[in-house]
């Protein structure tokens, strides 16, 4: 089935420690997404990625990091210098950026411990 | 960057009600998505509506580009209908910047 999968599905963390939440997509969408979710809010974008080796900040890029070597993977680190990172991670991709309807995986729900 | 609001923040409904939701931007866009959130989480698309009416079953949306709004209309609501609703605009920013911009949704409650 062509979708985008993301990985693992919760996820506990120690302060201070670096995690990386995976993002997958079989849809030959050269557009990816990472949204950070909190509770009882909407959508806030970290980063984006318009094609392979290209990556642009969100609004909440600080704390994070990405990389883009694949045309299918897109994961996202949360680093240590992220100072709330509890939170519902939600991948997402299009077809090309602009103009082009946007599906999303099942989210990573992050929680430090 | 652009604003997007959605009203009303919540709703509850009884089974069979309709109901309309709106969506309110602020500047001119190249995108406009409607999501429903399941209790899970998960996104599920509902419409990809730059402009112009859609209809799927019991669901129908209507965007006003012109006018800088989007409406979802849910007609006989159902239990299972239930959720946040979210619009979502896409547009650049910037020159080459785009962003897909979420409202902060609305919480419908379908009592039975």
């Amino acid at each position: 089935d062509g979708g985008i999968t993301q990985s693992p599905k919760y996820l506990f963390r120690k302060e201070g420690q670096n995690v990386t939440l995976s993002c997958e997509q079989n849809l030959n969408h050269d557009a990816m997404y990472w949204y950070r979710q909190d509770p009882g809010q909407g959508l806030r974008l970290i980063y984006y990625s318009q094609i392979v080796n290209d990556f642009q900040k969100g609004d909440i890029a600080e704390g994070y990091s990405v990389s883009r070597e694949k045309k299918e993977s897109f994961p996202l680190t949360v680093t240590s210098a992220q100072k709330n990172p509890t939170a519902f991670y939600l991948c997402a991709s299009s077809i090309f950026v602009a103009s082009t309807e946007a599906f999303f995986g099942q989210g990573t729900r992050l929680t430090v411990v | 960057g652009i604003q997007v609001e959605q009203s009303p923040p919540d709703l509850i409904l009884q089974e069979g009600a309709n109901s309309t939701l709106r969506c309110n931007f602020s500047d001119s866009v190249n995108n406009l998505q409607w999501f429903h959130q399941n209790p899970w989480g998960q996104l599920i698309n509902l419409f990809y509506i730059p402009s112009g009416t859609k209809q799927n079953g019991r669901l129908s949306a209507t965007t006003v580009a012109t006018e800088r709004y989007s409406l979802l209309y849910i007609s006989s609501s159902q239990t299972t209908d239930s959720g946040v609703y979210f619009c979502a605009v896409g547009a650049f920013s910037g020159g080459s910047n785009y962003k897909l911009t979420f409202g902060k949704g609305t919480l419908l409650t379908v009592n039975p």
